[in-house]
């Protein structure tokens, strides 16, 4: 079965730092992978996705992600924090074979110090 | 576009009470999936539905809750009765196959006292 473990349920980083916030994932098949960003009382919203592409996905905000099979990891990580980076991200993993099913992550709270 | 809607945004309602949440997803979308989130569980997938037709419910906690998509633009899910323990935030997402990402809803704040 295709899941996701999110190391770390909390982070806090310096204002200006590196963010690194680390997912693995299990899968079978080549997976489609996901980062979605939660900021409070807010819906989810995609961050970035991996379908098969680049293994170095761009996405909004100044984030990316690198897809390794090796490592089974897929890390999301930005140069410099900004203090409007402090939210919940969730790492997640499509179920394809079951028609577009998403299996989310626990979800890791990023904290920015100023 | 204006995105996923729910209503409402908030609700309060008192043990026993039927509850019923709304959503309108994407115009063009056909799949539609309805999410709980709560400190103890995370997110969790209750029931999604492709053109209209429900394809896995096995995230239905209980025979309380039922969801319905009548039509392309609508969907409700339902707890009858509600309880406490189902306070939580209901998501609402539609997304197309070819899309592989959801657009979420800003979700319904659900407190059962």
């Amino acid at each position: 079965a295709q899941s996701v473990t999110q190391l770390g349920s909390h982070v806090s980083v310096s204002e200006g730092a590196l963010v690194l916030l680390r997912c693995n994932y299990s899968s079978s098949v080549p997976p489609y992978l996901f980062w979605y960003v939660q900021y409070p009382n807010q819906g989810l919203q995609l961050l970035l996705k991996y379908t098969s592409a680049a293994t170095l996905v761009k996405g909004i905000n100044g984030f990316e992600a690198e897809f390794k099979k090796s490592e089974t990891s897929f890390h999301l990580t930005k140069p410099s924090a900004h203090m409007s980076d402090a939210a919940e991200y969730f790492c997640a993993v499509m179920i394809y074979s079951s028609a577009s099913k998403i299996i989310f992550g626990s979800g890791t709270r990023l904290s920015i110090r100023p | 576009d204006a995105g996923v809607i729910q209503s409402p945004r908030h609700e309060v309602t008192e043990m026993g009470q039927e509850v019923t949440l709304r959503c309108k997803p994407i115009s063009g979308h056909d799949y539609l999936f309805w999410y709980r989130q709560t400190m103890m569980r995370g997110l969790e997938l209750l029931i999604y539905f492709n053109n209209n037709v429900p394809i896995d419910d096995s995230g239905m906690p209980e025979d309380r809750f039922s969801a319905k998509m009548p039509n392309a633009s609508f969907s409700t899910l339902k707890i009858q009765p509600s309880e406490p323990r189902d306070s939580a935030v209901y998501f609402c997402a539609s997304s197309t196959r070819e899309s592989y990402g959801y657009t979420f809803g800003s979700g319904t704040r659900l407190t059962v006292v």
